[in-house]
């Protein structure tokens, strides 16, 4: 069955490290998204593209980065892990050609600790 | 981005009650309404998307109405189950195609 997958599912790391979270989908989705979850928030867009080689910034980028070097994959980078950084990312996923009743998948979530 | 408001924010249910919530957002630049269900330790599930002024969906005992003239959505459970407990996020999607999610509505619904 097709799916989104994410990876590390828990990860701790230390204040100034590179911390990539991996988002991998095998439905073929044009359009791949990265959200963070923090208590007394909604999901909050942190970068989003909308196939390979498109990267677009989303409400909270700064610190972040993403590459779009093929359909499936959409890798988040934490430049230099900061403390205000440790939060629940979701990746999500959607066809792209749906229009307005186009539906977002999400994978299960990686908790990042930073320390 | 959307200002999107859903209230009230959590609320317990006892088991067989009916219960609703509200997802208030800007009525200008509407393009769609999503409902997703989101469950303690799994990731968010699509439930509904509504596009038309008065469109209501249905799935089992959860239905869904939209104001796009006012900015509102109802979500509805009708004789809550325990199997409901979840936060509820409404999502407007706006011109830049992008998702604008609320913080949510919480239920607990109690055995």
């Amino acid at each position: 069955d097709a799916e989104i997958t994410q990876s590390p599912r828990h990860k701790i790391t230390e204040t100034g490290r590179q911390v990539t979270l991996a988002c991998h989908q095998t439905w073929n989705h044009n359009n791949m998204f990265w959200y963070r979850q923090d208590l007394g928030h909604g999901l909050r867009l942190i970068h989003y593209s909308y196939g390979v080689h498109d990267t677009n910034k989303g409400e909270v980028s700064d610190g972040y980065s993403v590459s779009r070097s093929n359909t499936e994959d959409l890798p988040l980078t934490l430049e230099s892990a900061a403390s205000s950084q440790t939060s629940v990312y979701f990746c999500a996923s959607s066809d792209g050609t749906s229009g307005l009743q186009e539906t977002q998948y999400f994978g299960p979530g990686t908790r990042l600790l930073v320390l | 981005i959307l200002n999107v408001e859903q209230s009230p924010q959590s609320l317990h249910v006892q088991e067989g009650d009916s219960t609703n919530f509200t997802c208030s957002f800007p009525s200008s630049n509407f393009y769609a309404l999503h409902w997703y269900r989101w469950e303690t330790a799994k990731s968010p599930e699509a439930l509904f998307v509504m596009t038309l002024n008065g469109d209501e969906k249905k799935k089992g005992r959860i239905s869904a109405t939209l104001n796009t003239k006012e900015g509102y959505s109802y979500l509805y459970i009708k004789g809550s189950q325990p199997e409901d407990s979840a936060t509820y996020l409404c999502a407007p999607r706006g011109g830049n195609n992008r998702l604008a999610f609320g913080k949510g509505n919480q239920v607990v619904v109690i055995p």
